[in-house]
């Protein structure tokens, strides 16, 4: 049972530079989440997708873009890296509203 | 933005020892989570509660949600070493015609053999 599947799991890069965190469930659940976590921070929501077509900013979207491509699978991109974007990033997925949500187990950014 | 406030931030105990963590809330929650994350990994869910005044067991972890939906507290009776890791509470909020998540900023555990 894979769960919810990010990849990859660490990445360099530098300033500047573009990439697209990738994030799939297998488990047919209609929202998915993108979390940013910081050290003294917690969990802190960036984009998510209610249902699939649909996309909207959390908390900290700044900096970022998401597409839901479809139902399993919702992207993460970062058109152009900063340091302050160094952090775990964590993608969630639940099956409808009120339930528990399911992670991943991060991607692991570091912005030189 | 909401705001949960979890204590304490970090608990050092001996192995054996029971521990207590709470979250408040000024906002009324529906759903209050309570996760476990250990180092490298992602949260993973340990109980769930629906309403208010729940109390929820799951082996040596026990929840409650309050009475007043503001607050909830997680206890883990007669710790272990694999009770090591970051418990984070989480609470559902109305948001428009769905919900949002919001999380606590995390207790860290750490157990002594």
């Amino acid at each position: 049972n894979a769960g919810v599947t990010q990849t990859p799991k660490f990445q360099v890069l530098k300033t500047g530079q573009s990439m697209t965190l990738q994030c799939a469930q297998d488990m047919n659940h209609n929202s998915m989440y993108w979390y940013r976590q910081d050290p003294g921070m917690g969990l802190r929501l960036i984009y998510y997708s209610a249902s699939e077509g649909t996309t909207d900013k959390g908390e900290v979207p700044n900096g970022y873009n998401v597409s839901r491509l479809n139902k399993r699978e919702f992207s993460l991109r970062l058109e152009s890296a900063a340091p302050s974007q160094t952090s775990v990033y964590f993608c969630a997925s639940r099956w409808g509203q009120g339930g528990g949500y399911t992670f991943g187990s991060g991607t692991r950014l570091t912005v030189v | 933005g909401q705001q949960l406030n979890q204590s304490p931030q970090s608990m050092f105990i001996q192995e054996g020892e029971d521990v207590s963590m709470n979250c408040t809330s000024s906002s009324i929650f529906n759903t209050w989570l309570w996760y476990k994350q250990d180092p490298g990994e992602g949260p993973v869910l340990l109980i769930a509660l629906y309403k208010a005044g729940e109390l929820t067991s799951n082996g040596r972890l026990t929840a409650q949600f309050g009475i007043t939906r503001k607050d909830s507290f997680l206890n883990i009776s007669a710790s272990i070493p694999s009770d090591v890791g970051i418990y984070f509470c989480a609470g559902h909020i109305p948001q428009g015609g769905s919900e949002k998540l919001v999380f606590g900023k995390g207790t860290k555990l750490t157990v002594n053999p």
